[in-house]
């Protein structure tokens, strides 16, 4: 069973920018039927998808976080990373990394709350 | 972007109650639609997965039923352990959207 856990700095300043990394285990990264996403959640509110990538590097993202949002693959880590730029308050929230095929997320990770804050 | 709207948004009920979800679509997404389970300080649990389908290790009193813009959830008989936050989400559409959640409280 696919096993997946963020990793990342858990506080964050204004204007610095988010890396967060999500190990997957119990399966494989290079899946050509998985697609790799990210979704979040502010605290005490509803869940937004941040965007998705496969194995091959092609990407889908929420167009509301326009071009603050790079992600990207590791198959020989079995890894895939996001990065958000110019963070601000609003970005506080906790992170899933999370996969399944066609847009369903059958497995989550734990998830890892990002504090932003000066 | 394709709005999904959840009724109601807190349910407090009794055990062994039915409840039943609703969540709108803004635009057809034919059965495109799942639902989640979410419990305090846990990740979403994936119940139900294009609309009606059922999921292995998921208890049969979870069921779902609609297509194109009206989907529905329904728990047959509540058990305390179903108190949570139950989520739809669609993949109709980019970019994919989630409801806003509606609460369910065990009386």
């Amino acid at each position: 069973q696919l096993q997946l856990q963020e990793s990342g700095p858990g506080l964050g300043k204004p204007s610095e920018t988010l890396s967060l990394t999500c190990t997957v285990s119990g399966g494989s990264i290079s899946s050509s039927s998985y697609q790799w996403g990210w979704i979040r959640q502010p605290p005490g509110n509803g869940l937004e998808w941040i965007g998705s990538i496969h194995y091959s590097g092609s990407t889908y993202h929420n167009p509301s976080l326009k071009s603050r949002v790079t992600m990207s693959v590791d198959t020989s880590k079995h890894q895939f990373s996001l990065m958000l730029s110019s963070m601000t308050a609003a970005d506080t929230a906790v992170y899933y990394c999370a996969t399944g095929v066609g847009g369903i997320f059958d497995y989550w990770g734990q998830g890892t709350l990002v504090t932003v804050s000066s | 972007e394709i709005v999904l709207t959840q009724s109601p948004d807190f349910q407090s009920v009794t055990p062994k109650e039915k409840v039943t979800i609703t969540c709108r679509a803004s635009q057809s997404i034919g059965s495109s639609l799942h639902w989640y389970q979410q419990k305090p300080d846990q990740s979403p649990k994936l119940l139900i997965k294009y609309a009606s389908q059922s999921l292995s290790g998921v208890p049969s009193r979870f069921s779902g039923s609609g297509s194109g813009t009206d989907f529905t959830l329904t728990i047959i008989s509540l058990q305390t352990e179903d108190a949570a936050t139950y989520y739809c989400h669609q993949s109709g559409g980019l970019p994919w959207t989630f409801g806003q959640g509606t609460k369910v409280e065990i009386k």
